[in-house]
């Protein structure tokens, strides 16, 4: 079965730099959602989209922007690069939260290095 | 948000069961219980999911005390593939566009 895809798996930035994240959710969800998972903790939050409109907002810094576009995919856009956004950036896809079966499923993620 | 509270750790032999609690006394009527596990170097997976019954499917079971103020993942026989984090969060299906990870238990099976 198709599960989320995300690009690239690997990325490597210097400080300052720009950097977008891109996510292909399983065909037919209509939410998708990005989290962001530092060295020894717990995913966080950072944005979500349902229906190619923004549908909730965690603890994303200003510099980071995302969208969802028609065919459903997203990317986050992050720009001026920090050493400390250094981290492993998850995308997951679910249906939405109107419906029963509204478990996510998550991508294999993109490991950020920023040096 | 609606808190959960877990054990920072357990440990389990192979082949025994393994009951995980959580502990949610601010859940409200329309919070579901999720249950989601992160195996080292994966993106997290689902386990399972319910309102107020007692839940099964082919991972573990969930099982959820009549008042709702906490429920426990059981996994009946660990391997060692089910050493991961596992995490208890609630969600409002009807409102929640979002799955806010807190702090997990971190399971880990003895060959």
């Amino acid at each position: 079965a198709a599960g989320v895809i995300q690009s690239p798996r690997h990325l490597i930035k210097e400080k300052r730099e720009t950097a977008t994240l891109k996510c292909y959710p399983i065909p037919r969800h209509d939410t998708v959602y990005w989290y962001q998972q530092g060295p020894g903790q717990d995913p966080q939050f950072l944005i979500s989209f349902y229906e190619k409109m923004q549908s909730d907002k965690g603890s994303i810094p200003d510099r980071f922007s995302a969208q969802q576009f028609s065919d459903y995919h997203s990317e986050l856009n992050m720009s001026s690069l920090e050493l400390g956004d250094s981290a492993l950036y998850f995308c997951a896809s679910s249906l939405g939260p109107d419906r029963m079966n509204t478990e996510a499923f998550f991508g294999q993620g993109t490991r950020l290095t920023v040096v | 948000d609606a808190k959960t509270t877990q054990p920072n750790s357990m440990e389990s032999n192979e082949e025994e069961p393994v009951h995980l609690p959580c502990n949610h006394s601010t859940i409200s009527g329309t919070d579901y219980i999720h249950w989601y596990r992160q195996l080292p170097s994966q993106g997290p997976e689902y386990v399972i999911h319910g309102l107020t019954s007692n839940v099964n499917n082919r991972m573990a079971s969930l099982a959820i005390a009549e008042d709702r103020k906490s429920s426990t993942l059981i996994l009946h026989r660990a391997t060692l593939r089910d050493a991961a984090v596992y995490y208890c969060i609630l969600r409002d299906v009807l409102n929640d566009y979002k799955l806010s990870f807190g702090a997990g238990t971190t399971v880990t099976v003895r060959a």
